[in-house]
């Protein structure tokens, strides 16, 4: 089976720059996705990383470390409309299984 | 990228009935569907997973007689919730692989969800 690790919360202000964690055991590996959600809504693609290393996108990137079985979230240059739970899913070979989800709340 | 529909967006029923929710690829050929469960303040938990054509497999813990799931077809799946209960009230999501154009695409793509209430 697989199982996630990541922390529960992370409060921090506008403009501050934010890292969610996230280790993982599983069977078999894809790779590593990470998911956002606001409030009431569905979660909404944000990154995949298959191979180590960084992946960039905008204000957020995304680092895969498989021989760690490690990845981050980088979130930076912090908004208010980032305030949402961010989720690490992996994948093996026919799904995605889901962390518990991380609620960042930004601050002004 | 790719767009998944679901209906109805919320529905609230008394417990003994059935509901059933939709799901649609709109612009690509989901040969692969997911159906997941998320109770507030909690994570997405897979329920089962369907391939076109074929029968549904369910995630250990799941009911497959009361969670009865139909893919019929590339563009459509459904989630029929029988004989619904209190405790069956949740946020129903569901998600689709599939081949886009000429491509096949890894990524899986959320519908926006169904609020189910049991009364």
């Amino acid at each position: 089976g697989q199982s996630l690790e990541q922390p529960s919360e992370v409060t921090a202000v506008e403009g501050a720059i934010v890292q969610i964690n996230c280790t993982y055991q599983t069977s078999g590996f894809y790779g590593l996705s990470w998911y956002q959600q606001h409030d009431g809504g569905a979660p909404t693609f944000l990154s995949y990383n298959a191979l180590d290393g960084l992946e960039e996108t905008g204000r957020f990137s995304s680092f895969l470390s498989r021989s760690d079985s490690y990845g981050y979230l980088l979130l930076q240059e912090l908004q208010m409309k980032d305030s949402a739970s961010y989720f690490c899913a992996v994948r093996d070979d026919y799904k995605l299984s889901f962390g518990a989800g991380t609620t960042v709340t930004v601050r002004a | 990228g790719a767009v998944v529909s679901q209906h109805p967006s919320w529905v609230i029923c008394k417990s003994g009935t059935s509901v059933k929710i939709e799901c649609r690829s709109l612009d690509f050929q989901a040969t692969t569907m997911f159906w997941y469960r998320q109770f507030p303040k909690q994570s997405l938990m897979l329920m089962a997973t369907s391939n076109e054509g074929s029968k549904a497999t369910y995630e250990q813990g799941v009911e497959k007689d009361k969670f009865l799931i139909n893919h019929a077809s590339l563009t459509l799946s459904t989630l029929t919730v029988t004989s619904a209960h209190p405790e069956d009230s949740s946020f129903y999501i569901c998600s689709a692989r599939g081949i886009q154009g000429l491509t096949s695409t890894d990524t899986q793509y959320f519908g926006p969800g169904t609020r189910l209430t049991v009364l």
